[in-house]
């Protein structure tokens, strides 16, 4: 069984700085897919960065960027130059790699951005 | 390219009736998956349905059931509802293969009374 954990309820970073978000995970499967999604207020999940477990190099979108390591079976998210539309509910989120998608889910991290 | 369709946004029932909620995913997108989300148990995968059948099942009671029309439109039928089941209610789309991304719609938001 995969289990997905987010250590932080809640966060918040003054406009223009970097945050880092945790996330934990367990899974016995050998090819699994990390996520971050970003859900607004207008409840709709977006996907923020997606990691593929066989590879290495951490991904990145622009302002986004994840650390993973997958000894310690971690992988948090970092959002550099933070701006105002960046404020939301964060999950973290593991599926197998296979056709079968079923993602599992963290609690989610609250992020506040101060301007 | 319209994006994911969930109807309706809101939905007030009272214990004990049924409901049925529906998605309409991404054209050309063949599996849906629907999710449970609660201020308590966060997200909960419910099933996915995948060219009309369901291919993966979360653990749920048999009170939640789901279909897929050949149009690839969704239903997911709650039966007999409880308190509990007041929560947000996500369906996803996707091509169904491996290595592609999931869009989500804005949700269905139930309440039991």
């Amino acid at each position: 069984a995969q289990t997905v954990t987010q250590s932080q309820p809640e966060m918040s970073v003054q406009e223009a700085e970097t945050v880092t978000l945790s996330c934990t995970y367990d899974t016995s499967e050998s090819d699994y897919y990390l996520f971050w999604y970003k859900q607004p207020p207008s409840r709709q999940m977006i996907l923020v960065i997606r990691q593929e477990a066989y590879k290495q190099q951490n991904a990145t979108e622009n302002r986004f960027s994840v650390n993973f390591q997958k000894a310690a079976k971690s992988f948090s998210l970092k959002i550099s130059d933070s701006q105002l539309g960046d404020a939301a509910m964060y999950f973290c989120a593991c599926s197998n790699a296979g056709n079968n998608r079923k993602l599992i889910w963290g609690l989610g991290t609250s992020l506040g951005v101060n301007p | 390219k319209a994006g994911v369709t969930q109807t309706p946004r809101y939905l007030i029932k009272t214990r004990g009736q049924q409901v049925t909620l529906s998605c309409s995913p991404i054209s050309g997108h063949r599996s849906v998956s629907w999710y449970q989300q609660t201020p308590g148990q966060g997200l909960q995968f419910l099933f996915e349905y995948f060219s009309e059948t369901q291919r993966n099942k979360g653990n749920f009671p048999g009170r939640f059931s789901g279909r897929q029309f050949s149009n690839s439109r969704s239903e997911m039928n709650v039966s007999t509802l409880e308190l509990g089941d007041s929560a947000l209610y996500l369906c996803a789309s996707s091509l169904g293969q491996k290595n592609t991304e999931a869009f989500f719609g804005q949700g269905t938001r139930l309440t039991v009374v």
